[in-house]
């Protein structure tokens, strides 16, 4: 079965550049949204945006103008650059799996906690 | 933007229904799920498509979306569907959480 597991590191300093890569495991990438979503301390969970295999992104319009996913076939891993972090940006971020058909996450990843602290 | 609510909390007797909804402009023109997400765990699908459950999923667990409103139900709710719930929405473009619903079964 397939399985996500994101890495990265868990503190960056703000105005710097959040980076974490997804590594899928178990199944191809193809014919799937390849999403980033996370949640906030004490907070609900907050979609950041998704590719898709073949490369078209779609991201959340508030987080738009600081986000990039890429999505590396070759190595089945995903990537996402968040910039200008500042301490709002201190969230558990999940890597997910989504059906094209009717974006349901059925697969995620155990989440990775990162901290935005000088 | 688009947004969709929830109650912060529900409460239901074990073996007793519980309803949890979601509320958005025209959400029923959307499809919409549902995750469970217990302490510690990453969400769980319970419900796609509206109303359709994944393999693994206890029937008790339902769903529906007409209108303005998606509604999970858990039908003789167990300890164990203690969790918060969030619903979701995809209009084919962006996706958007609601803010998330304690169930607590006492």
């Amino acid at each position: 079965q397939v399985q996500l597991q994101e890495s990265g590191p868990g503190l960056v300093k703000p105005s710097e550049t959040l980076s974490l890569t997804c590594t899928v495991s178990g199944g191809s990438m193809f014919s799937y949204f390849w999403s980033w979503i996370r949640q906030p301390p004490g907070k609900g969970l907050e979609w950041i945006g998704h590719m898709y295999y073949s490369g078209s992104t779609n991201y959340n319009p508030s987080l738009k103008s600081r986000v990039t996913i890429s999505v590396d076939t070759s190595k089945n891993q995903f990537s996402l650059k968040l910039s200008s972090v500042t301490a709002a940006d201190t969230a558990v971020y999940y890597c997910a799996r989504a059906a094209v058909l009717h974006y349901a996450v059925d697969v995620w990843g155990q989440g990775t906690t990162v901290t935005v602290s000088s | 933007s688009y947004e969709l609510t929830q109650p912060p909390s529900v409460s239901v007797s074990p073996g007793q229904t519980a309803s949890i909804t979601c509320s958005g402009d025209k959400l029923g023109d959307r499809f919409a799920c549902w995750y469970q997400r217990k302490p510690g765990q990453s969400p769980v699908l319970v419900i796609y498509h509206n109303s359709r459950r994944p393999s693994g999923i206890p029937e008790r667990f339902s769903g529906s979306n007409s209108g303005n409103t998606a509604t999970l139900t858990i039908s003789g709710t167990q300890t164990m569907d203690e969790a918060d719930y969030y619903c979701q929405a995809w209009d084919r473009s962006t996706v958007v959480f609601g803010g998330g619903t304690k169930l607590t079964v006492l």
